[in-house]
């Protein structure tokens, strides 16, 4: 079956950088996404990877290792605002989002 | 990008009646998609809305319940039928911008409703 597993919560530090973790099963594979969503609003877009590495934006980086079927999502320099759910998605061979449970970060003073 | 406004954003709604969520993007785009989301949980796809003909639906989601219209390539609607409370959920319209398969999704503000 397909499936995507990421932890329930996190809970860290502002200023500090946090990893969220995603691990996939799909059959195929035509990217990974994530997505932020605040606490009643719409998730927004924040990454997508295809290829393996490291894509950098900002305060946000996201990684993809395709043979491990892993990704992970980097928040550097944290601020009161990244508390929300971080959800991750990845595209199977018909283009379908099998979507994660999300992540949900609690950042701290 | 593309901006999706979504009505009604809240309801309540009495067990047995139906609902129509309206879904309206500022342009025009290959997918659209209806979404529904409980409280915590992750994104369940019901339905990729085509323009012009039948909607595809996932499994366990069926017309009679969740008809849907897309007229054309900027609207799109999602009828929840005789609702019960198991229904009480966040619907979300989602649509695909790009010409490839992976373009970036955007999503609606939601409809949040509640059957009693």
């Amino acid at each position: 079956g397909q499936n995507i597993d990421q932890p329930t919560e996190m809970t860290a530090t502002e200023g500090a950088i946090v990893q969220i973790n995603c691990t996939y099963q799909t059959s195929g594979f035509n990217g990974l996404f994530w997505y932020q969503q605040h606490a009643g609003e719409a998730p927004t877009f924040l990454s997508y990877n295809v290829l393996d590495g490291l894509e950098e934006k900002g305060r946000f980086s996201s990684f993809l290792s395709r043979s491990k079927g892993y990704s992970y999502l980097l928040l550097k320099e944290l601020q009161m605002k990244d508390s929300a759910s971080y959800l991750c998605a990845a595209m199977d061979s018909n283009y379908q989002l099998i979507w994660g449970a999300g992540t949900k970060l609690i950042i701290k003073p | 990008s593309a901006v999706i406004s979504q009505k009604p954003s809240r309801d309540i709604c009495q067990r047995g009646t139906s609902l129509t969520i309206q879904c309206q993007v500022d342009s025009q785009v290959t997918m659209m998609f209806w979404y529904r989301q409980q409280p915590g949980q992750s994104l369940t796809l019901i339905a990729t809305a085509n323009q012009g003909s039948e909607a595809t639906y996932e499994s366990g989601f069926v017309i009679d319940k969740f008809p849907i219209s897309r007229p054309n390539l900027t609207f799109s609607t999602l009828t929840v039928s005789n609702m019960s409370p198991e229904d009480s959920s966040i619907y979300l319209c989602s649509a695909q911008s790009g010409t490839g398969d992976t373009g970036e999704l955007f999503f609606g503000e939601g409809s949040r409703l509640t059957v009693l």
